[in-house]
């Protein structure tokens, strides 16, 4: 496809239950980032990987929650034990190398029931 | 410590009318700004962006301003219509930073409603 997909697109889990969410980025997009957006909230930064530089994991709220970039590519982001205040919208974006425009996914909604 | 600023969470603005978004920051290293747009249940879209060399970039409809030395800048739509009723999101960047320093900073968005 042409645009970031993420995956699944709405998930509910029970509390305390570990969760994957998945994040393709437009081939060749070497930045990706991965926030949410609580109820009523604004965007919250959670981490973002430049190429081959370390991460920024500065935004994960807890060490719950860890994210993975495997070949510069694909990306996923876990969360473990998870916990009723976990519930948001789960937004990944990338952009080129040289280019600040990040592009969206439609996001994965969690509920943690 | 939020480093991109929307004081204003909701803006009501009757249709034909301007709206005028605003925006502030505190970090003096940004040099580039974006507006992005979101529709419930989809993911933000770019609308405009603007350089720090420049103070003001039009698009259509939407016009974005740049007060460099009031850490300012403020997305204008005219006229509104209701079709641009959506959260707009200003975000920044420092351009010339490298590697995860090199990244978005979003501001927490302010609900624009056009009233037909």
């Amino acid at each position: 496809g042409a645009g970031v997909s993420q995956s699944p697109s709405n998930k509910v889990t029970e509390k305390g239950k570990d969760v994957e969410l998945r994040c393709d980025p437009i081939s060749g997009h070497t930045a990706l980032y991965w926030y949410r957006q609580s109820l009523g909230q604004g965007l919250e930064f959670l981490i973002y990987f430049q190429g081959n530089s370390a991460p920024d994991k500065s935004g994960l709220p807890s060490d719950r929650f860890s994210a993975e970039r495997t070949g510069g590519s694909v990306s996923t982001l876990t969360i473990q034990r998870t916990q009723q205040e976990d519930s948001a919208v789960y937004l990944c974006a990338s952009s080129p190398r040289r280019n600040t425009e990040a592009f969206f996914g439609q996001g994965t909604r969690l509920t943690v029931v | 410590d939020q480093q991109v600023k929307q004081n204003s969470p909701s803006l009501s603005v009757q249709e034909g009318r301007i709206s005028i978004l605003n925006c502030d920051y505190t970090n003096s290293m940004f040099d580039y700004f974006l507006w992005y747009k979101k529709y419930p249940a989809e993911g933000p879209t770019f609308l405009i962006s603007i350089s720090s060399i420049k103070d003001k970039n039009e698009d259509g409809r939407f016009t974005v301003f740049l007060n460099k030395s009031a850490k300012h800048l403020s997305l204008h739509i005219v006229p509104s219509q209701p079709g641009d009723s959506a959260v707009y999101f200003c975000a920044a960047v420092n351009l010339v930073s490298s590697g995860s320093a090199r990244q978005l900073t979003f501001g927490s968005g302010t609900q624009l409603t056009v009233l037909p």
